[in-house]
């Protein structure tokens, strides 16, 4: 069955580094998504990608992070100076689209840790 | 602003046991609801979407139903085996769009003892 992969699955880095973490899609999914999940707390949106452009944003969501899908296939989160606060787990999940196949299906994330 | 509460954070039950789960909406103009499983340190799964017209969603020994007026939704488990044990995540789609962010819950953690 397919499904979303994300890469690396631990990241830790140094207050200020940049980091880019990556996904991979269902292969025929046209929207896709950033969540995040700070320990002990609830998945958060970030962000929704469509058609090469941010769809909706949400206030996490600033100046630092930015979205790209540079292939085909892949989709990408980078947060440009990472803060302390930044540790958490990033979840990407994709869907297909349309009224009945708008079901989110999440990859099994990226924990990163921010020192 | 939505909010999504799920109460209690914990539950812990004996095998065989059936059991519900809560999840509370504040904002009824919902598109749907999905409830996912999330093992420890683990992404989360899906288990059922139920669309705002629904009143319930079964698949296997779940089933999830939908009050909407209410606010709230709740994810029934039949004979609870230990393999059930997780957290349990409810999340809304507000009626922005059929492709909008998901809300979520805090989760309820549940413990199926053998």
């Amino acid at each position: 069955e397919p499904e979303v992969t994300q890469t690396p699955s631990h990241q830790v880095t140094q207050m200020g580094q940049e980091v880019i973490l990556r996904c991979v899609p269902i292969s025929n999914h046209l929207y896709f998504y950033w969540y995040r999940q700070i320990l002990g707390q609830k998945v958060e949106f970030l962000v929704s990608f469509y058609n090469n452009e941010i769809s909706e944003k949400s206030e996490i969501f600033d100046d630092q992070f930015s979205v790209e899908r540079p292939d085909g296939s892949n989709f990408t989160l980078k947060i440009r100076s990472t803060k302390l606060e930044d540790s958490a787990m990033y979840f990407c999940a994709s869907s297909s689209g349309g009224h009945l196949q708008e079901t989110q299906y999440f990859g099994p994330g990226t924990r990163l840790l921010v020192l | 602003k939505q909010e999504v509460t799920q109460i209690p954070a914990a539950l812990s039950v004996p095998e065989g046991e059936n059991l519900v789960l809560n999840c509370s909406f504040t904002d009824s103009a919902i598109y749907n609801l999905q409830w996912f499983r999330q093992d420890p340190g683990k992404g989360l799964t899906s288990l059922l979407l139920i669309q705002s017209s629904q009143r319930e969603q079964t698949s296997g020994r779940l089933n999830a139903s939908l009050d909407k007026s209410s606010g709230r939704s709740t994810l029934y488990i039949a004979a609870s085996q230990p393999g059930d044990s997780a957290t349990y995540l409810c999340a809304v789609k507000d009626w922005a769009g059929a492709n909008s962010k998901l809300t979520f819950g805090k989760g309820i953690t549940l413990s199926v003892r053998p």
